[in-house]
């Protein structure tokens, strides 16, 4: 089974400053694909960015990019130019054909934008 | 192109008691997942419909069911409520074959 973790419970970060949350998995294939969810205080999981394994170029959106380690089954979203609508929790996530597409999510880390 | 919506916003209902919740998919989307996301915790994966069948379940009691209708909209139905499935209810459409899901705005239930 996968799991899916996430290791910073809260972060804080001033506005326009640059954040990074990590996110770590666990898993034996080796196609598959990650994601960043975004969920604010109205609740809604809005999709961040997508990376699949076997790309080794990492994605990026705008402002969104990540750091994808594939060997250290490490998956970390950086925030460039921190905006107060940034503020939310984010959800790193994990599925796969195998998995039958089903999401394994982590715990969430809660990101703070400070004006 | 409409988005995933969900209802209700909100829903109280009493121990014992049974409940729907309703789930329309984006358009051209065909495979409805569910999830229960607890106060404080990542989403947890209930099921998953890919035309009108069951194509994977979480580890949940079979008092959880479901169902999806022809033009893919979905319900999910709880049966003899516990306190526990306290929670917020997320439904996710996707397109077979394209891993990315898009989820609805959610469905608060309380179990008092």
């Amino acid at each position: 089974a996968q799991t899916v973790t996430q290791s910073q419970p809260e972060m804080s970060v001033q506005e326009a400053e640059t954040v990074t949350l990590s996110c770590t998995y666990d898993t034996s294939e080796s196609n598959y694909y990650l994601f960043w969810y975004k969920q604010p205080p109205s609740r809604q999981m809005i999709l961040v960015i997508r990376q699949e394994a076997y790309k080794q170029q990492n994605a990026t959106e705008n402002r969104f990019s990540v750091n994808f380690q594939k060997a250290a089954k490490s998956f970390s979203l950086k925030i460039s130019d921190s905006q107060l609508g940034d503020t939310a929790m984010y959800f790193c996530a994990f599925t796969s054909y195998n998995a039958g597409n089903m999401l394994t999510f982590g715990g969430g880390t809660r990101l703070m934008v400070k004006p | 192109e409409t988005g995933v919506t969900q209802s209700p916003t909100h829903l109280i209902k009493t121990r014992g008691q049974q409940v729907t919740l309703r789930c329309s998919s984006q358009s051209g989307h065909n495979t409805v997942s569910w999830y229960q996301q607890a106060l404080g915790q990542g989403p947890q994966f209930i099921f998953q419909y890919y035309r009108e069948e069951e194509n994977g379940r979480g580890n949940f009691p079979p008092r959880f069911s479901g169902l999806q209708f022809p033009n893919y909209s979905s319900e999910l139905n709880v049966n003899a409520l516990e306190l526990d499935d306290s929670a917020l209810y997320l439904c996710a459409s996707s397109l077979r074959g394209v891993e990315t899901q898009y989820f609805g705005p959610g469905t608060r239930l309380l179990v008092l």
